[in-house]
């Protein structure tokens, strides 16, 4: 079946502007995740949805970010005023549930570059 | 606070060499770990976890407690190998990664 699916796949935007990053977890899956993957500091929490409950937003770096998901499935996150230090790959991930025996699915990603 | 450190960058070896890329941890509770790994131009994807006590593509990783470790061990290294790997913690529903060790096998 169809995996985890984010768009686009490649963003160059120049500083100042807002950039909205897509992503479609797998169908059925009610646990979403969003990390920043930058070269030196691995991979970094952003925020993430279980259900219907209130999302983890403990990862967000500044109040210029910020994540929704509509309906439990897509989720769209958000970047206002980008700075150059925001350039890096954002990836989505999506899992059944929490636990050990639900493991997370990836996205390829989308590569942000901030001019 | 919850952690999970991955002391090295980078980790070179010879194809047929012992591999161990080690992964410590601190959490307050019984930890639920993993291993992802990602090859080049592909998707990060879960190697093994530590409940199942599995062996994927030769690699094992045993849970120390009284260490807090969670190092990922192959007996010997194939060039196949080389990617980046990651630990990861479960923590409260959320999963908190390390910083990645590259793993370079050389022929």
């Amino acid at each position: 079946g169809a995996g985890v699916s984010q768009s686009p796949s490649n963003k160059v935007t120049e500083k100042g502007k807002d950039v909205e990053l897509r992503c479609d977890p797998i169908s059925g899956h009610t646990a979403l995740y969003w990390y920043r993957q930058s070269l030196g500091q691995g991979l970094e929490f952003l925020i993430y949805f279980q259900g219907n409950s209130a999302p983890d937003k403990s990862g967000l770096p500044s109040d210029r970010f910020s994540a929704e998901r509509t309906g439990g499935s897509v989720s769209t996150l958000t970047i206002q005023r980008t700075q150059q230090e925001d350039s890096a790959v954002y990836l989505c991930a999506s899992s059944t549930q929490g636990g050990a025996n639900s493991p997370l699915h990836f996205g390829n990603g989308t590569r942000l570059t901030v001019t | 606070a919850q952690r999970v450190t991955q002391p090295e960058k980078l980790l070179s070896v010879f194809k047929g060499a012992p591999v161990e890329l080690k992964c410590n941890y601190s959490y307050s509770g019984s930890p639920e770990l993993f291993w992802y790994v990602q090859y080049s131009r592909q998707r990060l994807q879960l190697l093994l976890r530590h409940i199942s006590r599995e062996s994927i593509k030769g690699f094992t990783a045993d849970l120390n407690k009284g260490e807090t470790s969670f190092h990922l061990k192959k007996p010997f290294a194939q060039e196949e190998d080389s990617a980046m790997y990651y630990c990861a913690l479960r923590s409260q529903g959320n999963l908190i990664f390390g910083k990645g060790t590259k793993l370079s096998v050389k022929p």
